[in-house]
């Protein structure tokens, strides 16, 4: 299986700030990353697929780079709204596996 | 507008087996894309344990392969979960979710909004 190191875990931040968030793959997955919100109570929310294609009706502040083993989520200009947790996601193959989850807090 | 609904017990008993429908609206799930189940551990780890593509096939996770059932009824267009002789480690939030692909990236784009399901006697 692909592991998917995420970090942080946790991160805080003030309206307005620039964050980024990491995730390492064990191998290389050409690309194949996907990014996904979670606020409490809800279901995840596609945010990012192929490392750096935002999906429709996302935010430009959301952006997504990487390649080989190495991406990162970059939310620029936090709003309130952007405060939840951030999964990463394998999409080369399966089993699909996710990084652990990067909880932003307001600062 | 394309819905996800899961439903089944929220208790199960230990050594037991745990079974939960998710019901689609607003697309045919033998028309396309391929249809899993996704749990998320109260630690916050996600794992996704398999799926069930339009034409019936099926793939799990290896780590769940000896208890894992995926099955549909396309009559009702639902599709269904069970997982045979959990222990309290099977305690999650399960979800159900639409595999789609865009310039061939697969992703998650449609979920459920989740079933919390504890193991407990």
């Amino acid at each position: 299986d692909i592991q998917m190191t995420q970090s942080p875990t946790s991160l805080a931040a003030s309206v307005g700030e620039s964050v980024t968030i990491t995730c390492l793959a064990s191998e290389d997955i050409y690309g194949s990353l996907v990014w996904y919100q979670q606020k409490p109570g809800k279901s995840p929310q596609l945010l990012i697929y192929g490392a750096t294609i935002l999906e429709d009706g996302i935010p430009s502040r959301f952006s997504g780079s990487g390649s080989d083993t190495q991406y990162s989520l970059k939310i620029n200009s936090l709003q309130p709204e952007d405060f939840a947790s951030y999964y990463c996601q394998n999409g080369l193959s399966t089993p699909f596996t996710f990084g652990s989850g990067t909880k932003l807090e307001i600062k | 507008e394309i819905q996800l609904q899961e439903s089944g017990p929220g208790l199960v008993k230990p050594s037991q087996s745990l079974s939960l429908t998710c019901s689609v609206t607003g697309y045919t799930i033998t028309s396309g894309y391929d249809w899993s189940w996704i749990r998320k551990f109260p630690g916050n780890k996600m794992e996704w344990m398999g799926y069930i593509s339009n034409s019936g096939s099926t793939n799990y996770n290896p780590s769940l392969k000896i208890r894992i059932s995926i099955t549909r009824d396309t009559s009702k267009n639902q599709f269904f979960l069970q997982l045979n002789s959990v222990t309290t480690e099977d305690t999650a939030t399960y979800y159900c979710a639409r595999l789609g692909a865009a310039y061939g990236y697969p992703l998650f784009d449609y979920w459920g909004q989740g079933v919390m399901v504890t193991v407990s006697s």
